[in-house]
């Protein structure tokens, strides 16, 4: 069935370093990939989406491109900030019907 | 836009006791779809709605549970006979219909459920 798997966490950074968050997924046919992102005490939000391969979605300085080849869509920032600090959920979904989450990479970002 | 909201935002019952939880989507937001995340785990599916029709149900989804969206709008999960297994939270998502870049679900701040 499909399913996404992603980096496990916590992953802490210095304010400024780059960012690299894995996810792979594992679908038939051609899913629609998605980031979403959750801050302390907030739900759930969008953070950036693909709907086809070489797709990259982007979003507040954060990119992610839609591997189809290595199954991936990790995602990216060149400088992360502490207000990054967030839980990143990795998501697909085929027909919109029904989405699939990763486990979440929490971020830590230190000032 | 008030978001998508929830009510309540806390619930502790015994083992045994059934419980309701509500959810009031986006007002224009014709779908409405119910997640549980369990700690450290992302959010898994249980059913949607479109409009007033529940059109999936997750295995997952024991006859314990039920969902209603009687009038298309508001929408209520019902657990009947609690078990500490149940102990999640509970979430809520609205969007509107897929296509035109609408593919994108609006989360509420879910209800948090300790079964003792």
């Amino acid at each position: 069935g499909d399913s996404v798997t992603q980096m496990e966490g916590p992953v802490t950074l210095s304010e400024e370093a780059f960012l690299t968050i894995n996810c792979t997924y594992t679908a038939t046919g051609y899913p629609s990939l998605f980031w979403y992102v959750q801050y302390p005490g907030e739900g759930l939000q969008l953070l950036l989406k693909a709907t086809k391969a070489d797709d990259k979605g982007s979003n507040k300085g954060f990119e992610a491109t839609y591997r189809k080849e290595t199954t991936s869509f990790h995602l990216e920032k060149g400088s992360v900030q502490v207000s990054d600090s967030a839980v990143y959920f990795c998501a697909l979904s085929r027909n919109f019907n029904k989405f699939y989450f990763g486990s979440g990479t929490k971020l830590n970002v230190k000032p | 836009d008030t978001g998508v909201s929830q009510d309540p935002r806390h619930k502790i019952t015994k083992r045994g006791q059934n419980v309701t939880f509500r959810c009031d989507p986006i007002s224009e937001h014709n779908r409405l779809y119910w997640y549980r995340q369990t700690l450290g785990q992302g959010p898994e599916f249980l059913t949607y709605f479109q409009n007033e029709a529940q059109l999936e149900k997750s295995r997952l989804l024991s006859d314990r549970f039920s969902a209603e969206r009687p009038k298309g709008s508001f929408s209520t999960l019902e657990i009947q006979r609690t078990e500490q297994g149940d102990s999640a939270m509970y979430l809520c998502a609205s969007s509107l219909d897929p296509g035109q870049g609408n593919e994108k679900l609006f989360f509420g701040s879910g209800t948090q459920l300790s079964v003792l």
